[in-house]
């Protein structure tokens, strides 16, 4: 199965900053998608990171507030831009192995907006 | 109505019974579904996917689906202390996007 590394691992941010997070799959991989689980909360799916093109939002999420990219294949970043305490969660990269087209996920990050 | 849907317990079985978690999902067009097992702190692990309708066996693990009824569920034989998390179901489209719809999850707790 494909081997994802995600990275900060976990930060404390201030409020009205931005933090970037980076996903790197050490596999070939055809899907990535990034998700958001608040605490105590099953996973709520962000956005589809479609290769150099732009991001496919699910209802909730918009491109200004989380500007994803995926320069190639195997690497995408999530960007939480102007953030509030409310964004404290943790973030989830995920991607779908090419040989058996299963989901992974990385190990998250866990972000905390004082 | 949420997509995927399933009691959030916790579910609290001993030592060596079977622990049934269940899930239904509201999407006819979903295909695929999948069940993860998450600890507390970790992020979810694949334990089983399941395509068509009947049993799938791995291990201590049967998935079942019921396309008709809209039902999937897991079974965990023998279930260990080591086999307490939270259980989530996930349903798949085959549809372009291909994204991965979970449900709130069920925690199993199994009692030594």
């Amino acid at each position: 199965s494909a081997v994802i590394s995600q990275k900060p691992s976990r930060d404390i941010c201030q409020r009205g900053t931005s933090l970037t997070i980076q996903c790197q799959v050490d596999s070939q991989v055809t899907m990535m998608f990034w998700y958001r689980q608040q605490p105590g909360q099953s996973l709520t799916l962000i956005a589809t990171a479609n290769q150099g093109s732009e991001a496919t939002y699910e209802s909730g999420f918009v491109i200004d507030k989380f500007p994803i990219s995926r320069p190639n294949l195997t690497f995408s970043t999530l960007t939480v831009s102007n953030m509030s305490p409310e964004d404290s969660s943790i973030y989830l990269c995920s991607a779908k192995d090419a040989t058996n087209e299963k989901l992974f996920f990385g190990s998250g990050t866990q972000l905390s907006v004082l | 109505q949420k997509e995927v849907e399933q009691n959030s317990g916790p579910l609290s079985v001993p030592e060596g019974a079977i622990a049934s978690l269940n899930c239904t999902y509201s999407d006819r067009g979903s295909q695929s579904f999948f069940w993860y097992r998450q600890y507390s702190g970790k992020s979810p692990e694949l334990i089983m996917s399941i395509y068509s309708n009947g049993d799938k066996e791995d291990g201590r693990f049967t998935a079942q689906l019921n396309k008709a009824s809209q039902y999937v569920s897991l079974l965990i034989r023998d279930s260990q202390p080591s086999d307490s998390a939270t259980y989530l179901c996930a349903a798949e489209r085959k549809d372009s996007s291909y994204k991965l719809i979970f449900g709130s999850g069920t925690r199993l707790l199994v009692r030594p």
